[in-house]
C-alpha cells in the first residue's frame, strides 16, 4: 500500500518571500507520479505540479517547484516570491502508473500568506 | 466542456434518509473517481470507474454506498441510512485514459443532522 505523509500541519510566510513545504511517501513500486494540489476555502482542487519518477529533473511550473529525492522519498514544494492568492490548503499526492491511478493524499498542510 | 461538474453543491440530510450525489465528468474522460474528504484531511479513495464498468472500491465504501455509472457518462453516488459519520465533502474526478491528469470537480458537502 502507498502512503503520503504531510508532517506540516500549517505553514506561513510573508507576502514576496519563499517558504518550503514538506511531503515523504512510501512505495514499494518503481512507477509512480507524485502532485502538489491546491484546494482555495470551498473552492475545487487544483493541480500545482506534477513529478514523474522517473525523471530526475525536478518539475518547475512558474514560481513552484519541487526538490523530489527518490531514494530518500521526499518531494518537497517551494513557493517562491509568495503571494496572497497563494493561500490554501497544499496535498501532497502519489499514484501509481498501473491499475486504477488512483490518487493516495496526505493530509495536507494549510499555508497562510501574510501581507 | 466546462470541467467536472457535481450537484448539489450542498445537502443536508437527517439521519437514516438516503441521499444521492451526481457527477458528470469532462466528456472525453472515461475514468471517473470518486473521494471522500473529511475537515482538515486529504480526500480518501472510494471508488473508480473505466467507462461504465465499476473496476475497484475502498474498503471504506461499506454497503451503504453504491456508486453507478451507466453508458460510461455521469455517475451516482447514493448512501442509503445515512449517519452523523457520513457528514464529509465528496469529490468526483475525472481523467482520460492515456496519461495521468486529473480534474476535480467543486464537490458535494454532505451534512448529516
Amino acid at each position: 500500500a502507498q502512503t503520503v505523509t504531510q508532517s506540516q500541519p500549517e505553514m506561513s510566510v510573508q507576502e514576496a518571500e519563499t517558504v518550503t513545504l514538506s511531503c515523504t511517501y512510501d512505495t514499494s513500486e518503481s512507477d509512480y507520479y507524485l502532485f502538489w494540489y491546491k484546494q482555495p476555502p470551498s473552492r475545487q482542487m487544483i493541480l500545482v505540479i506534477r513529478q514523474e519518477a522517473y525523471k530526475q529533473q525536478n518539475a518547475t511550473e512558474n514560481r513552484f517547484s519541487v526538490n523530489f529525492q527518490k531514494a530518500a522519498k521526499s518531494f518537497s514544494l517551494k513557493i517562491s516570491d509568495s503571494q496572497l492568492g497563494d493561500a490554501a490548503m497544499y496535498f501532497c499526492a502519489l499514484t501509481l502508473i498501473q491499475g486504477a491511478q488512483k490518487l493516495v493524499f496526505g493530509q495536507g498542510t494549510r499555508l497562510t500568506i501574510n501581507p | 466542456d466546462t470541467g467536472v461538474s457535481q450537484d448539489p453543491r450542498h445537502k443536508i440530510t437527517k439521519r437514516g434518509q438516503n441521499v444521492t450525489f451526481r457527477c458528470d465528468p469532462i466528456s472525453e474522460h472515461n475514468r471517473l473517481y470518486w473521494y471522500r474528504q473529511t475537515l482538515g484531511q486529504g480526500p480518501e479513495f472510494l471508488t473508480y470507474f473505466q467507462n461504465e464498468a465499476q473496476l475497484e472500491k475502498s474498503r471504506l465504501l461499506s454497503d451503504r454506498f453504491s456508486a453507478e455509472r451507466p453508458k460510461g457518462s455521469f455517475s451516482t453516488l447514493e448512501i442509503q441510512r445515512t449517519e452523523q459519520g457520513d457528514s464529509a465533502m465528496y469529490l468526483c474526478a475525472s481523467s482520460a485514459q492515456t496519461g495521468i491528469g486529473y480534474t476535480f470537480g467543486s464537490g458535494t458537502r454532505l451534512t448529516v443532522v
